[in-house]
């Protein structure tokens, strides 16, 4: 089952804060980040393995609720560079397979 | 190193006909997935390859197969195509060397239209 994200669309200008959200109905493995450009392949951010570990490169952080099955992704002083469309992927069980949410489409103006 | 490579990237084909899409993976990554993406749908999981084997597939009808091949290179091919068939297939590679799925490297997609 697809991972629900929130919100589908947000735009802020330059130097706010966004937050996204994944949340799933299963018990997830790991969940995983990618950011898409448009016209462009995704690009992988980061993943967070089950037991509630935070991680973050740059200004860009996550963090993985277990007990939740949940995953927020915060973006830190937002830069123009951050335009793009961000997915959550979500592992359950033992299959290595991703399942994605349905995007989360941001927006920064200057 | 070289990226992930599709072809071709662009096509159209009519209801019906059969297409076949190749992804070669970065070099010495053995793993080999597959993404249907639309608008509608986001990012859906195909099948995933290794070492020439299918491990994992998605809920797609069996109009769409794949294989690998000894040297990694992987083919997705969708028989009778239909107009919801139109999508960007992404093809991903990974070293996949841990018990979980690792990062993925996306290659830029093949755009396939069906009229």
């Amino acid at each position: 089952q697809q991972p629900v994200q929130s919100p589908q669309a947000v735009i802020l200008r330059e130097g706010e804060d966004a937050v996204i959200n994944c949340s799933s109905s299963k018990a997830l493995y790991s969940v995983h980040w990618y950011r898409q450009k448009h016209g462009e392949a995704p690009v992988f951010l980061m993943i967070l393995l089950k037991g509630g570990e935070q991680k973050g490169h740059d200004k860009i952080s996550a963090s993985f609720n277990e007990k939740k099955q949940q995953s927020s992704l915060y973006l830190t002083a937002s830069q123009l560079s951050y335009s793009g469309t961000y997915f959550c992927g979500t592992e359950s069980g033992s299959a290595r397979q991703l399942t994605f949410g349905s995007g989360t489409q941001l927006t920064v103006l200057p | 190193k070289a990226g992930v490579t599709q072809t071709p990237r662009y096509l159209i084909k009519t209801r019906g006909q059969q297409v076949t899409l190749s992804c070669s993976p970065i070099s010495g990554h053995r793993s080999v997935s597959w993404y249907q993406q639309t608008p509608g749908q986001g990012l859906q999981f195909l099948f995933e390859y290794f070492s020439e084997t299918q491990r994992n597939k998605g809920n797609f009808p069996g109009r769409f197969s794949g294989r690998q091949f000894s040297n990694s290179r992987s083919e997705m091919n969708v028989s009778t195509l239909e107009l919801g068939d139109s999508a960007l297939y992404l093809c991903a590679s990974s070293s996949n060397r841990l018990a979980y799925t690792g990062e993925l490297f996306f290659g830029e997609g093949s755009r396939l239209t069906v009229l």
